[in-house]
């Protein structure tokens, strides 16, 4: 089966413009996750959805940064405006289940606002 | 709330050394216990897990025990290769914490031939 699909895989933009990550999760996995890894530090979570519901959102940093997941296939993560301390690795991932054996990571999209 | 540390690198070893990576955590209850790995360029990888307590996970030669007494989950490889060299990443998933994955702050290895 494919694998969790990430792009842009690097993007650098400027202070202020926006950015837009999209996510496919492995299809029929109802459960989408974003993290990111800011400055080399843990990776924390962003938010978690479940189909096209945003099930829990408490790791969003701030109001720049909308998540959607439109039919519950794809999501987007877009960054408006961004700012420099947002430049990191944000990952997305998806699992089929509540299972606590973890999910399935795409490869990330590395932003760097200059 | 819940939290992982894991030791801090880069670590550095010659091949065919002894790797141990220490990772402790705290949690309320009984988390699921994981290592993730990223190799250079890629996403990140599930190299192993333990979900209860003296469960032992193992993958690659790679080997970690969830020892619930100690709250720790160190990883350790009896003989490291080059092609191991990548970050590697301890994380929890709590029982109080919905489906969110709790990580380190990862610890680098690199292996020399």
């Amino acid at each position: 089966e494919a694998g969790v699909t990430q792009f842009p895989s690097h993007s650098v933009i400027e202070k202020g413009q926006t950015v837009t990550l999209r996510c496919d999760p492995i299809s029929g996995h109802d459960n989408l996750y974003w993290y990111r890894r800011v400055m080399g530090k843990e990776i924390k979570f962003l938010l978690h959805f479940v189909k096209e519901s945003k099930q829990d959102e408490s790791g969003m940093p701030n109001n720049r940064f909308l998540a959607e997941r439109t039919g519950g296939t794809y999501s987007t993560l877009k960054v408006q405006p961004a700012e420099l301390e947002d430049s990191g690795v944000y990952f997305c991932a998806s699992s089929q289940d509540w299972s606590r054996v973890g999910y399935t990571f795409g490869s990330g999209t590395r932003l760097t606002v200059v | 709330g819940d939290s992982v540390t894991q030791m801090e690198g880069p670590v550095t070893l010659s091949e065919e050394a002894f790797l141990t990576i220490n990772c402790t955590y705290t949690a309320t209850g009984y988390p699921s216990l994981f290592w993730y790995v990223q190799y250079p360029g890629e996403g990140l990888q599930l190299l192993l897990k333990a979900t209860k307590a003296d469960d032992k996970g193992s993958n690659k030669g790679f080997e970690a025990t969830y020892r619930k007494e100690t709250t720790s989950f160190h990883l350790e490889k009896g003989s490291v290769q080059v092609s191991d060299s990548a970050v590697y990443f301890c994380a929890l998933l709590g029982n109080n914490a919905g489906n969110m994955l709790t990580f380190g702050g990862g610890t680098r290895l690199m292996v020399k031939p």
